[in-house]
Order: structure tokens, then C-alpha cells, then sequence
């Protein structure tokens, strides 16, 4: 079974970018027909999807988020990592990163494994 | 974009069944997904492809999908159920999103 592991900074400044890693065990990111991805938690609200990506392949965004949200991934260390820019105190959550269950080419999987997510605050 | 309804709050009293309903346009024409969160922990899925349940999951958590609502039924509550409940779909029409209700909180009483 995989094992997601997020990593970064628990405080960002306003107007700075934020960055996190997930570091993944038990499963190359690159094995295909697995999707990564991003989702984050306000506190007290609801799940919000960030984006989800392919190794090799497509990567989509939330359209919310388009402009100011990047996923990127590195193999060597098996990771993938989010940048998100010019945050404000409503980007404020726990940011979980997850594997959708595998998939023949749709993205209508669940999300199968979860990271147990990192809080980053936004600081004025 | 797509929009996923639940209910706030459902409250079952012990040994009780509980439903939890998500709305969504023709969201019976989509594969729908559960998970149960409690406090400080991680989501983990309880349904999923509409009705099936992952491998650990009891045989109390059940589900439907059809028309314009999607039911998660917890039959038999026990206290450790107490907890956040969120659907979730793709809808290819949107960019590719992925959708949350807004979760429901259950409390056993």
C-alpha cells in the first residue's frame, strides 16, 4: 500500500508562495494509470480539489485556483510537489495530498490513499 | 461548474439508520464516492463506484445513486461512526473537476 507524506512550511506570508512536497512509498508516482494530486481543507470547512496529474501526462487545475497553482514532480525522489502564489489568509488549510485509485483513462476514481495533510497558515 | 448538496448535520440515535443525501444534477450519470473523516484524521474512503465498499470496510455502510441524488446509508450506527461524511464525483464537462459536497457532520446521540 502507498504511503503519501506532506512536507513544508506551516506559515506563509500574504503575497508569497506557498510550496509543498509529497513524498510517496510503496508506489512509483510514475507508474501509469495512477493520477496524483492536491486537495485542501479550510479549517472547519469542507474538501476542496486543487488539481490532479499524470505522471507524463495531462494535469488539470481547479479553475478557482488557475493562474496562481502549479504541480510538478520529480521521479528521482519520488515526490510531487504544489507551488501555490500571491496567497491570502483564505488559502489558509490543511493541504492533503492523495493517489486517485487506478484508472484506464478516466478521472472518475476515487481518491483511494490519503497523505495526513500539513496545515499552512497565511500570515498578514 | 458542478455542484455537489448535503445536508449540514444528520443526527441517528445508536443501533439506528442514518441517511445522508448528496444532490446534484443527473449525478445518478455519475460515479459517486464517500468518505468519512473524523477529527484531525485524514478522509477515508467507505464507498465507492456509487454502491461498492473497499476491502475493511463494514457491511453497515451502504450506498445508492440515481436520479439527481446519492445516498449513504449507515445502518446499525455506532458511536465510532460519529463523523464527517463527504461525496465526491468528476465532472468531465467542468475542466476535469473533481467536486465535494460540502459534507455532512452525523451525530450519534
Amino acid at each position: 500500500q502507498p504511503q503519501l507524506q506532506e512536507s513544508g512550511p506551516g506559515l506563509v506570508k500574504a503575497s508569497e508562495t506557498l510550496s509543498l512536497t509529497c513524498t510517496v512509498s510503496g508506489n512509483s508516482i510514475s507508474s501509469s494509470g495512477y493520477y496524483w494530486g492536491w486537495i485542501r481543507q479550510p479549517p472547519g470547512k469542507g474538501l476542496e480539489w486543487i488539481g490532479t496529474f499524470l505522471y507524463g501526462g495531462n494535469t488539470y487545475y481547479n479553475p478557482s485556483l488557475k493562474g496562481r497553482v502549479t504541480m510538478s514532480a520529480d521521479t528521482s525522489e519520488n515526490h510531487f510537489s504544489l507551488e501555490l502564489t500571491s496567497v491570502t489568509a483564505s488559502d489558509t488549510a490543511v493541504y492533503y495530498c492523495a493517489r486517485l485509485a487506478y484508472s484506464y483513462g478516466s478521472l472518475a476514481e476515487p481518491w483511494d490513499h490519503w497523505g495526513q495533510g500539513t496545515l499552512v497558515t497565511v500570515s498578514s | 461548474s458542478y455542484v455537489l448538496t448535503q445536508p449540514p448535520s444528520v443526527s441517528v440515535a445508536p443501533g439506528e439508520t442514518a441517511s445522508i443525501t448528496c444532490g446534484g444534477s443527473d449525478i445518478g450519470g455519475k460515479s459517486v464516492h464517500w468518505y468519512q473523516q473524523k477529527p484531525g484524521q485524514a478522509p477515508v474512503l467507505v464507498i465507492h463506484y456509487d454502491t461498492a465498499r473497499p476491502s475493511g470496510i463494514p457491511e453497515r455502510f451502504s450506498a445508492s445513486n440515481s436520479g439527481n441524488t446519492a445516498t449513504l446509508t449507515l445502518s446499525g450506527v455506532e458511536a465510532g461512526d460519529e463523523a464527517d461524511y463527504f461525496c465526491q464525483v468528476w465532472d468531465r464537462s467542468s475542466d476535469h473537476c473533481v467536486v465535494f459536497g460540502g459534507g455532512t457532520k452525523l451525530t450519534v446521540l
